[in-house]
């Protein structure tokens, strides 16, 4: 069975300092991981994935995470928070082994704060 | 080209009603998945649609059913509704086997 850990249910930044959400996941078989943004009110949209091959994958508004499958984890950082980035970010991982298989299993969230 | 489109966006009903949601997915994408959102308990899989076929089921009861048309389109249900089942639902589709999935806004639905 796979799951996602989020540590922090809320973050709080000042604007222009560095985002950090962290993200550490189990799986059996290799994964497929992804970071999603939700603005109140709306839906989820991808901001970048991991497959396979390099490591560290850049998204969408300057956001980039790194897979390190020694320490199960799959961080997410923005070297300079933007007021537009307030949101919750969700992680999660699929069953990348089970061909087909299209669920997406999501941590709980953590809520991102920008102080003015 | 035009996204997921989930109708209605937002709902009312009383203990005991039924409920059907409608998800229109993006053109060609013929995988449909959905999953419910609450502040307990996260973002849950309810199940996973492809050509018509149900494909991956999630931990619910019985109560929620879904279908996918031949047009993609995909439908979800949840009958003898219980005050535990207000949420947002949201639908997402995608192209490919590979999880990269396409929401939409979601269903807000209020059960009273």
């Amino acid at each position: 069975a796979q799951s996602v850990t989020q540590l922090g249910s809320h973050v709080s930044v000042s604007e222009g300092a560095l985002v950090l959400l962290r993200c550490n996941y189990s799986s059996s078989v290799p994964p497929y991981l992804f970071w999603y943004v939700q603005y109140p009110n709306q839906g989820l949209q991808l901001l970048l994935k991991y497959t396979t091959g390099a490591t560290l994958v850049k998204g969408i508004n300057g956001f980039e995470a790194e897979f390190k499958k020694s320490e199960t984890s799959f961080h997410l950082t923005k070297p300079s928070a933007h007021m537009s980035d307030a949101a919750e970010y969700f992680c999660a991982v699929s069953d990348a082994a089970n061909f087909g298989n299209e669920k997406l299993t999501f941590g709980t969230g953590t809520r991102l704060t920008i102080i003015p | 080209k035009a996204g997921v489109t989930q109708t209605p966006r937002y709902l009312i009903k009383t203990r005991g009603q039924q409920v059907t949601l409608s998800c229109s997915p993006i053109s060609g994408h013929r995988s449909v998945s959905w999953y419910q959102q609450t502040p307990g308990q996260g973002l849950q899989f309810l199940f996973e649609y492809f050509s018509e076929t149900q494909r991956n089921k999630g931990n619910f009861p019985g109560r929620f059913s879904g279908r996918q048309f031949s047009n993609s389109r995909s439908e979800m249900n949840v009958s003898t509704l219980e005050l535990g089942d207000s949420a947002l639902y949201l639908c997402a589709s995608s192209l490919r086997n590979r999880g990269e999935l396409f929401f939409g806004e979601g269903s807000r639905l209020t059960v009273l």
